[in-house]
C-alpha cells in the first residue's frame, strides 16, 4: 500500500502569509493526487485534483504542484476563511489513502 | 444541485452490524461511482470502498472481510454494511461521489455532511 505523509502536522500563520504544505508518497503516484480542506464539524471540500488542477469555484489563491512522490499545496495569501485542516489523497492505486492532515492555525 | 445525505443508527453495539444509507437528491447514481469514507473522532480520513451505479464494488483490503456496499432499488441511494463492529469503528461516516468512472476520477468531488456512528454497549 502507498503511504502518504504530510508536513508539518500543524502550521501557525497570519492573515496574508504565504503558506506551503507538503505531501510525500511512499512510492510514485504520477500526478494522481488531490487536496481537501476540512473545517471542524464539516465534510472535506475538494480544492485541487490531478496535483495541480483547481476545482471549479475554489479561490485562485490555492495552488498545487508536484509529481511522482512530492507534492505541495500553496495558499498565496492566507485569508481568515482558510484556517482549517488540509488533507492530501492519492488515487494512483488501491487502496486510496489520505495523509494525516495539516492543521493551519492562527498565529 | 446534487446533494448527499447519510442516515442510519447513531449507536451500534459491539459485534453487531453497522448499516448506513446515502440518499442522492437532485440527481441519480448514474453515471457516477460512489464511495464511503470514515473519520474517527479527532483523526484522519480512511477510504472504505466504492460502488458503481451498476453495482460493481471495490473495498479497502483493511476492511474487505467485514464490509459490503450495495445500490438501492430506487437508484437514488446506496448503502454500507460493516459487520462485527468494535469501538475502533466509531467514526463519522461520509458518502462521497467520484466525478467520473475511470482512474483519472478517483478523487471525491462531492461529500455528504457525514453521520457519527458510535460503537458502544
Amino acid at each position: 500500500d502507498i503511504q502518504m505523509t504530510q508536513s508539518p502536522s500543524t502550521l501557525s500563520a497570519s492573515v496574508g502569509d504565504r503558506v506551503t504544505i507538503t505531501c510525500r508518497a511512499s512510492q510514485s503516484i504520477s500526478s494522481w493526487l488531490a487536496w481537501y480542506q476540512q473545517k471542524p464539524g464539516r465534510a472535506p471540500n475538494l480544492l485541487i485534483y490531478k496535483a495541480s488542477s483547481l476545482e471549479y469555484g475554489v479561490p485562485s489563491r490555492f495552488s498545487g504542484s508536484g509529481s511522482e512522490t512530492e507534492f505541495t499545496l500553496t495558499i498565496s495569501s492566507l485569508q481568515p476563511d482558510d484556517f482549517a485542516t488540509y488533507y492530501c489523497q492519492h488515487y494512483n492505486s488501491y487502496p486510496w489513502a489520505f495523509g494525516q492532515g495539516t492543521k493551519v492555525e492562527i498565529k | 444541485q446534487v446533494q448527499l445525505q447519510e442516515s442510519g443508527p447513531g449507536l451500534v453495539k459491539p459485534s453487531e452490524t453497522l448499516s448506513l444509507t446515502c440518499a442522492v437528491s437532485g440527481g441519480s447514481l448514474r453515471p457516477y461511482y460512489w464511495s464511503w469514507v470514515r473519520q474517527p473522532p479527532g483523526k484522519g480520513l480512511e477510504w472504505i470502498g466504492y460502488i458503481s451505479y451498476s453495482g460493481f464494488t471495490n473495498y479497502n483490503p483493511s476492511l474487505k472481510s467485514r464490509v459490503s456496499i450495495s445500490v438501492g432499488t430506487s437508484k437514488h441511494q446506496f448503502s454500507l454494511e460493516l459487520n462485527s463492529v468494535t469501538a475502533a469503528d466509531t467514526a463519522v461516516y461520509y458518502c462521497a461521489r467520484h466525478p467520473g468512472t475511470s482512474n483519472w476520477a478517483w478523487y471525491f468531488d462531492l461529500w455528504g455532511r457525514g453521520t457519527l456512528v458510535t460503537v458502544s454497549s
